[in-house]
């Protein structure tokens, strides 16, 4: 099964601990997006990249960090500092091409205890 | 920056009957505008899209219609179904150079059988 994928799909931390998520992508896409999804509030934008080693804030980018060392590979970092991170994370990916279709993963549920 | 406001937060329909979506956005440089299906548990999903040189788009039960001049786009669902029951999110963006996507903040669409 190819796609977009993401690791783990639920994750509990402390809090004042940092926490990765992983998102892989077998689609050849250029661009990839880390999404927060809270009740209410929709699809935020937290990160995104249109190419590899590089990458820009989005709407909520306070408290996370990325890299984008490889095409296939995108992975969050939720920090301490996020003083908020319990939520639903989706991360997804699109051709670089205007008009593209953003392709989803299945998302990490994180939940600070 | 895009701002999308979308309502209602829930609608109820009995099935059989149409559902319609609302949606307006600030940013008159916005010229590609999704639509995605989030059923319970799932990822989201592109169901229909439509750009800005174009004022109607069909597909089977599902249409969107745009209105450039006003700033606002509909999604319609008619003879609605039981699986059309999920979270629905409008969105909206600017192909001119990047992805970025802005989505609304979500539809809960219930068809009561």
């Amino acid at each position: 099964d190819g796609g977009i994928t993401q690791s783990p799909k639920y994750l509990f931390r402390k809090e004042g601990q940092n926490v990765t998520l992983s998102c892989e992508q077998n689609l050849n896409h250029d661009a990839m997006y880390w999404y927060r999804q809270d009740p209410g509030q929709g699809l935020r934008l937290i990160y995104y990249s249109q190419i590899v080693n590089d990458f820009q804030k989005g709407d909520i980018a306070e408290g996370y960090s990325v890299s984008r060392e490889k095409k296939e590979s995108f992975p969050l970092t939720v920090t301490s500092a996020q003083k908020n991170p319990t939520a639903f994370y989706l991360c997804a990916s699109s051709r670089s091409e205007t008009y593209n279709e953003q392709f989803f993963g299945p998302g990490t549920r994180l939940t600070v205890l | 920056g895009e701002n999308v406001e979308q309502h209602p937060s829930t609608l109820s329909v009995q099935e059989g009957d149409s559902a319609v979506i609302k949606c307006t956005y600030s940013d008159s440089a916005s010229n590609y505008f999704p639509w995605y299906k989030q059923e319970l548990g799932k990822r989201p999903q592109l169901i229909i899209d439509i750009r800005s040189n174009v004022g109607e788009k069909k597909d089977q039960r599902i249409a969107v219609t745009l209105n450039k001049t006003a700033k606002h786009f509909s999604l319609h669902i008619t003879e609605t179904q039981p699986e059309d029951s999920a979270v629905y999110f409008c969105a909206a963006s600017w192909s001119g150079g990047y992805q970025k996507v802005t989505f609304g903040t979500g539809t809960k669409l219930q068809v009561i059988p």
